[in-house]
Parts: C-alpha cells; structure tokens; sequence
C-alpha cells in the first residue's frame, strides 16, 4: 500500500516569485510518481510524471519536479509563477508493479494562491 | 467534443431520489474510472472498469451503482443517498497499462 503527504495546505506566493510544493511518499514497493493540477470548476490535468531515468523532470506551464529516492520526496518546483498558475496541485503515486493510471493514490492536496 | 465530458455540471437531489450521473470519454481509451473528491480529503477511487467489466469496487454503499455499457460511456446511478455523500465525483479514463489519466470536470453533487 502506499500514501501521499503534502504537508502544505495553502501556499501564498507573489506573482513572479519562485514556488516549491512538496509531496512525500510512502511505499513498501517502487513507485511512478504524479503532479496533477485541478483549476477551479475544472478536473484534473497531468503536469508531469516520473517514470524512469533523470530525477528531474520538467513539465507543461514551465513546472519541474525532482525525484528522491533517499528522502521518498517528489517536490514541484517553478522559478517563477503567474496569476493563472492559482490552482489546487495533487501528488498522485502509483505501484510499479501494476503501474497503470488505475492505481492512483492522491495527496490531499495544496492550494497555490498567486498574488499581485 | 474531445476529452472526458460529464453531466450534469451540478445536481441537487434529496435522499429519496433516484439520479444517474454520466460520463463519455472520446479518446478512444478502454478504461474508465469514477472518484469522488471531498473537501480536506485525497480523491478516492471509487470504481474501475476495464474492457467494460468492473475491475475494482473499493468498498463503495451499495446505493451508488456504476454501470459501463460500451468503453465510451459510464454511468453511476444513486439511490437514497445521505448528505456525506454530497461531493464532486469525477470521471477519468485511461488506456489500460497507461500511466496517464484523463479526468472529466466533475459533476457537484449536494444532497439534502
């Protein structure tokens, strides 16, 4: 079985500025690990996913997410963000056993509220 | 249309209604799913179909019913509902063995 911890609920941040959202897992086995983001009144979107190979991986809107194993952490990052960037923003793993989008275990969630 | 479309947007029904929500996918994918996403909580995963046969049933009442009819369409009927169960229940598909998911907007539900 595995879970999903974003610990932040809510993160405020200025237009402009850098952002980082972290997501921490818990797994007894290998994971593939997922950003979804949810605008208001919308479903969800993939941003990015980590399959294999680089830690790194960069996704749609400019956001990028970095892989630990040491740490089970998956953190999104952008160097800097726009108003539109406002949304909720979930951390979604699945088992690499089975791999497949049916296996989907989602964080609760954190809300990026851009500002002027 | 393209994507994952469900209606209706939103639904108020009371406890002893009878309403069906439903959900087509024109991605030509062969998995279908249903979630329910309640507030300060992680979406749940409520049902799974695959090649139209229900894969997964997460220990989900027996008043929401889901039905699959083809690969393109699924439905999730509901019956005597409480007000917990007052969500946005959101529809997704998948192609089975892929690793993305394509979700629908959602159809809010309040029940009073």
């Amino acid at each position: 079985a595995q879970s999903v911890t974003q610990l932040d609920s809510q993160v405020p941040v200025f237009e402009e500025a850098p952002v980082e959202l972290r997501c921490n897992y818990s797994s007894s086995v290998s994971v593939y690990l997922f950003w979804y983001v949810q605008y208001p009144n919308q479903g969800l979107q993939l941003l990015l996913k980590y399959l294999s190979g680089s830690t790194l991986v960069k996704g749609i809107n400019g956001f990028e997410a970095e892989f630990n194993k040491s740490q089970t952490s998956f953190h999104l990052r952008k160097p800097s963000v726009h108003i539109s960037d406002t949304a909720e923003y979930f951390c979604a793993v699945s088992d690499r056993n089975t791999g497949t989008a049916s296996k989907l275990t989602f964080g609760t969630g954190t809300r990026l509220q851009v500002t002027l | 249309e393209t994507g994952v479309t469900q209606t209706p947007r939103h639904l108020v029904m009371g406890m002893t209604n009878k309403k069906s929500l439903k959900c087509e996918q024109h991605l030509g994918h062969n998995a279908m799913y249903w979630y329910k996403q309640s507030a300060k909580k992680p979406l749940e995963l409520m049902f799974v179909y695959s090649l139209e046969e229900r894969v997964e049933n997460n220990s989900v009442p027996s008043r929401f019913s889901p039905e699959c009819p083809n690969s393109s369409h699924l439905f999730l009927h509901l019956h005597t509902l409480q007000p917990e169960d007052s969500a946005l229940y959101l529809c997704a598909s998948s192609q089975e063995g892929g690793f993305e998911a394509f979700f629908g907007q959602g159809t809010r539900l309040t029940v009073v």
